[in-house]
């Protein structure tokens, strides 16, 4: 089954303790894209990758880092999470066709909180 | 840089009652449109796509949008809703460097 995964699911931490949240696709996308979603604001693009060891900011990039030395895996990490990165966050894929102007496929997200 | 405006926070319905969310867009070149639909719990699923051709896209579940580029307009209809349309509906564009940019979201409550 095609499918984007993410763990975990639900997540509680303290301030200041790194923490990785993986991503991992099984379509052989070359796109993948991690957004945050907050009530109001809707999703905001965190960072993306168009293909393996290349990566880009989004429109919120600050507290966050990401990988991608393999094609289907896009780590995020919080390297000193704050409450502020309290969140809803989703992972998303899409194929080298078209980029973004392909269907996205989203990940069942992961709910963070951060204390 | 695009922007998507989305104008209404909350719509509440009545069971076959008409739908019409409304999307508004910035951007001055080539775009591409979408609606997605987060149903409660569940990640974000495409609905529609918009990119070049018929102006009038139809997607799954009955729902269908309108491009009026006079207008910068995609907005999502459907003529009857059912309460399982009850959900979050994201419009969302591209533009030419195909950075993919979100709405704030509607949330759609549809009351049986």
């Amino acid at each position: 089954e095609a499918q984007v995964t993410q763990n975990p699911r639900y997540l509680i931490t303290v301030t200041g303790k790194k923490l990785t949240v993986t991503c991992s696709q099984n379509m052989n996308h070359e796109y993948m894209s991690w957004y945050r979603q907050d009530p109001g604001l809707g999703l905001r693009q965190i960072y993306y990758s168009m293909n393996v060891e290349v990566t880009d900011k989004g429109d919120v990039p600050e507290g966050y880092k990401v990988s991608r030395k393999e094609k289907r895996n896009f780590p995020l990490i919080l390297e000193s999470p704050s409450p502020n990165q309290t969140s809803l966050y989703f992972c998303a894929s899409s194929s080298g066709r078209g980029g973004f102007t392909d269907t996205q496929y989203f990940g069942p997200g992961t709910r963070l909180t951060v204390l | 840089a695009q922007s998507v405006s989305q104008h209404n926070h909350h719509v509440i319905l009545s069971e076959a009652a008409s739908l019409e969310l409304g999307c508004n867009y910035s951007y001055g070149g080539t775009v591409n449109l979408f609606w997605y639909v987060q149903y409660p719990g569940q990640h974000l699923q495409l609905l529609l796509k918009y990119f070049s051709g018929d102006p009038l896209v139809k997607g799954i579940k009955g729902f269908e949008a309108e491009f009026i580029k006079s207008k910068f307009s995609f907005n999502l209809r459907k003529p009857s809703v059912q309460w399982s349309d009850t959900a979050e509906y994201f419009c969302a564009v591209t533009g030419a460097n195909s950075k993919l940019t979100f709405g704030k979201g509607i949330t759609l409550s549809v009351r049986p």
